[in-house]
């Protein structure tokens, strides 16, 4: 079975400061990783995923993430918040590609002038 | 591109009324995942179909059940509606037969049951 944490349900930031939202998950395989995006009323829009190769993915939006296996975590970043960033990020894993998705509980963030 | 497309977008019911929610994936994508997103949730897996046929079954109740059907369009039936079945349903859709196919989610329908 696998799961995700996400820790913090709600983030602010400052147009401009740095946008680091946590994930850790718990697989007992190698896990395929994913973070999607929820604008409101929107469906999730996929921002990045990891499956193999490179640990550091690269994601649309000027996001990227790292699996760090050590510590079973696969944090979201982005340098610059912009006001458009804010929206609900989960964090979803699964267990071989095309399986079902287990999301985490969401962070809903809050990006400041 | 073509995305997933999902109607109705919103639907109002009445307790003890029936719904269907239809999904039309990505052209090509071969499986089919509904979730359900209540207020302030996480997505939760319902059911998948894979090739038309069922592949791997979440948190549905008996009184919702589903198919996919031979053009890959899949259909959500819903009865005896709950008040707590108010909530975001999502369709999503992959190909799966590759390693690199992430879901795609369509916008949703939200049902409200008053």
């Amino acid at each position: 079975a696998q799961s995700v944490t996400q820790l913090g349900s709600h983030v602010s930031v400052s147009e401009g400061a740095l946008v680091l939202l946590r994930c850790n998950y718990s697989s007992s395989v190698p896990p395929y990783l994913f973070w999607y995006v929820q604008y409101p009323n929107q469906g999730l829009q996929l921002l990045l995923k990891y499956t193999t190769g490179a640990t550091l993915v690269k994601g649309i939006n000027g996001f990227e993430a790292e699996f760090k296996k050590s510590e079973t975590s696969f944090h979201l970043t982005k340098p610059s918040a912009h006001m458009s960033d804010a929206a609900e990020y989960f964090c979803a894993v699964t267990l071989a590609a095309g399986n079902k998705l287990t999301f985490g509980g969401g962070t809903r963030v809050l990006v400041k002038p | 591109a073509a995305g997933v497309i999902q109607s109705p977008r919103h639907l109002i019911k009445e307790k003890r009324e029936t719904a269907t929610l239809k999904c039309y994936p990505i052209p090509r994508h071969d499986t089919v995942y509904w979730y359900q997103q209540g207020p302030g949730q996480d997505p939760q897996f319902l059911i998948s179909f894979y090739e038309k046929m069922q592949s791997d079954k979440g948190s549905i109740p008996d009184r919702f059940s589903a198919q996919q059907f031979s053009d890959y369009h899949s259909e959500l039936n819903m009865s005896s509606l709950e008040l707590g079945d108010s909530a975001l349903y999502f369709c999503a859709s992959s190909w799966g037969g590759g390693d690199n196919s992430p879901l795609h989610f369509g916008n949703g329908t939200r049902l409200t049951v008053t």
